[in-house]
């Protein structure tokens, strides 16, 4: 159960486009269609972005996108806003009824 | 709306006990399966346990597997997570949360709405 790896952080100028990767293995990401994003802001509780990989709960704007190619899976954020500063997690389906979180990674909007 | 509130956090001593709870509202809480995330302090996420709906299965994260227990009370629509030997490296903000989709199904569980969490704080 090692976490996935997600880079530390990313920036973007606002209206940009950032893309977070998210890489995992056959056992994980590879092997299942149930990868979730979430997103925290600073001292709050995650708020939940995508599910299966590329499904958008409703709510949440289609600036935020999923995919997913092989171990690795994406979140794309486009237009990106001010209020788009966070930290944003994956989180894998790995199995027997286990899940794995990313390690994270902070965006910034320069 | 859906609400999930923690209650239970506190300072214990290394190989102490502590039991979390969660009062879940808004929904049909006997119908979704329910998880424990925890969140050491700036770090990031980990993954601790499942329940089912109905609380017949449950399953947990290899860090707490024989310490830790997750269970659920119906007619109380509360979560709760019994821990024992408590070690320093469990001290984190414990959060629960809603399974997605209803009843017990591999594509229907990845968390979606999150409480506020409780901090639990393990030092001698």
């Amino acid at each position: 159960q090692s976490a996935l790896t997600q880079p530390p952080s990313v920036s973007g100028s606002p209206g940009q486009s950032v893309t977070i990767s998210c890489t995992g293995s056959t056992s994980d990401v590879g092997g299942h269609n149930y990868v979730s994003w979430y997103q925290q802001r600073p001292g709050k509780a995650p708020k939940f972005l995508i599910y299966d990989v590329s499904e958008r709960p409703s709510g949440v704007p289609d600036r935020f996108s999923g995919s997913k190619s092989g171990n690795t899976a994406s979140l794309t954020i486009s237009g990106l806003q001010g209020e788009d500063e966070a930290d944003y997690y994956c989180c894998s389906y790995a199995g027997s009824y286990s899940f794995v979180f990313g390690t994270g990674t902070t965006v910034t909007v320069l | 709306q859906v609400q999930l509130v923690e209650s239970g956090g506190g300072v214990v001593q290394p190989g102490g006990s502590l039991r979390l709870s969660c009062a879940a509202s808004g929904y049909n809480f006997n119908n979704y399966g329910m998880h424990w995330v925890r969140q050491a302090p700036g770090k990031g996420l980990e993954w601790v346990a499942i329940v089912s709906y109905e609380g017949s299965k449950r399953y947990y994260a290899d860090s707490v597997k024989g310490r830790f227990t997750v269970s659920r009370h119906y007619s109380k629509n509360t979560l709760y997570l019994q821990m024992n030997n408590l070690r320093p490296d469990d001290t984190a903000l414990y959060y629960c949360t809603k399974a997605r989709g209803v009843f017990w199904f591999e594509n229907n569980l990845s968390p979606d709405f999150w409480g506020q969490g409780t901090l639990v704080t393990v030092s001698p």
